[in-house]
């Protein structure tokens, strides 16, 4: 009965690899985000979306690219990988169509690029 | 643009004692303003909401915060501190979209026996 589930826990990649992860939420939420949470755990949003539709796209390089299928799921996927990619990624949702604000975070997926 | 600042990155109490931690918010507009935990190696869990309903508001694990407008502040408090409560504390701001959440830079919290 996972709310926001994401895959893979971890990920341990080489400099200039190409990878994905990805999230699932199952709360019926119309929106999801990406967040970077670096070393010093300052938490920046990456990505919005609502009902499949991009509404916020932070300063990001082009390399990351999320993608939504349908409104349960935003995968993120990351060309050229950089040493400083690595951090860890949180996706979350949140019901803004009901009227709440709140956000539910998934348990996040820590990426070392070596 | 709105804003959060939570004073002090590092806090320890005594086991038992009381638990305060600090957050002021700065916004054009009456926020959503929330505070999450997120323990080692997980996620960020939802602690409490405001949501300009009762200013005094009641969360899980025997937090509560308060919004003071005059003060722009929503500091968050538990009367007696539980080692399970080591953890990190983000307080959060939401315009009255909801689209965008700006978090503060986090207060680890450390319970000393």
């Amino acid at each position: 009965d996972t709310a926001v589930s994401q895959t893979p826990k971890y990920l341990v990649t080489q400099m200039g690899n190409d990878k994905s992860i990805k999230c699932e939420q199952n709360l019926g939420h119309d929106t999801m985000y990406w967040y970077k949470q670096d070393s010093k755990k300052f938490l920046k949003i990456m990505f919005s979306y609502n009902n499949k539709e991009l509404i916020i796209n932070e300063t990001v390089p082009n390399r990351f690219s999320p993608k939504s299928p349908d409104k349960a799921h935003l995968n993120l996927h990351i060309n050229s990988l950089e040493l400083g990619d690595s951090a860890v990624y949180f996706c979350a949702s949140s019901p803004l169509g009901q009227g709440k604000y709140e956000q539910y975070f998934g348990p996040g997926t820590r990426l070392t690029v070596t | 643009a709105q804003s959060v600042t939570q004073l002090g990155s590092h806090v320890s109490v005594s086991e038992g004692a009381l638990v305060l931690l600090r957050c002021n918010y700065s916004s054009s507009v009456p926020p959503y303003l929330f505070w999450y935990v997120q323990y080692p190696n997980q996620g960020l869990q939802l602690l409490l909401k405001y949501t300009s309903a009762a200013t005094l508001v009641k969360g899980i694990n025997g937090f509560e915060a308060e919004f003071k407008k005059s003060e722009t502040s929503f500091h968050l408090t538990k009367p007696s501190a539980h080692m399970s409560d080591a953890a990190e504390y983000f307080c959060a701001v939401s315009e009255n979209t909801g689209n965008q959440f700006y978090f503060g830079t986090g207060t680890s919290l450390t319970v000393i026996p």
